[in-house]
């Protein structure tokens, strides 16, 4: 099982529209949680940390629920710009990583928001 | 503040060549530093760790004679593909964790090498 699963997409939706992402993690004991956004052929950014009890910046809700092993990602009003592949990054300890904590990427949820 | 360069952008070359890439932390000094590999459509998977002063830390099926790791001082890291074949092709990203409380979790990506090999 991967340690972090996303919907690929992609997700086509309409300026203005409102965009849920999901994303849950196999491990219990993961540390920290991480939204961030990678543009094509460009390095991921960070968006947004989410704690547990949600957080918000402008447009962008977290939430995350630890008994599920959920992570979501609200986009409210989208904009053109928000086109991009939203990445769900968790910070674990991953018994076959000889690093041991890292963070763990998922592949990536692709929106494209449209005129 | 906590901005993190690569140098080559993009490089393509032959087989059997060597790549070296630089990542620097430009205003952040980096006790550890990262490597990461995308292929396309794939997510970021962790090479390496590379801390300062010592020997790198390379994860399961990554070759350590292949991918050499050097992080010499606490604001650059490189990472050189030995005799690079098409397979190696891929973006080569590195992320940057610092010492102080702005980077004590968050680590700082680079934009990327694109390395393409013939």
């Amino acid at each position: 099982r991967k340690e972090v699963e996303q919907d690929p997409g992609p997700f086509n939706v309409p300026e203005g529209a409102t965009v849920a992402f999901n994303c849950t993690y196999s491990n219990s004991a993961s540390q920290s949680f991480f939204w961030y956004r990678q543009d094509c052929r460009k390095e991921p950014k960070l968006l947004m940390s989410v704690y547990s009890s949600g957080n918000e910046d402008g447009r962008f809700t977290a939430q995350l629920n630890r008994a599920s092993q959920y992570i979501s990602l609200l986009i409210r009003d989208s904009k053109l710009s928000d086109s991009a592949t939203y990445l769900c990054v968790v910070h674990t300890y991953n018994s076959n990583s000889n690093s041991g904590y890292a963070l763990n990427f998922g592949k990536g949820t692709s929106l494209l928001v449209t005129p | 503040g906590a901005v993190v360069s690569q140098h080559p952008s993009r490089v393509i070359c032959k087989s059997g060549t060597s790549v070296k890439i630089e990542c620097r932390s430009l205003d952040f000094q980096a006790t550890t530093m990262f490597w990461y590999r995308q292929f396309p459509k794939q997510s970021l998977m962790l090479m390496a760790t590379s801390n300062e002063g010592s020997k790198a830390t390379y994860e399961q099926g990554v070759e350590k004679d292949k991918f050499l790791i050097n992080h010499a001082s606490l604001t650059l890291s490189t990472l050189t593909v030995t005799s690079a074949h098409p397979e190696d092709s891929s973006f080569y990203i590195c992320s940057a964790k610092g010492t102080s409380y702005i980077g004590y979790n968050e680590q700082f990506f680079g934009p990327g090498t694109r390395l393409t090999v013939l």
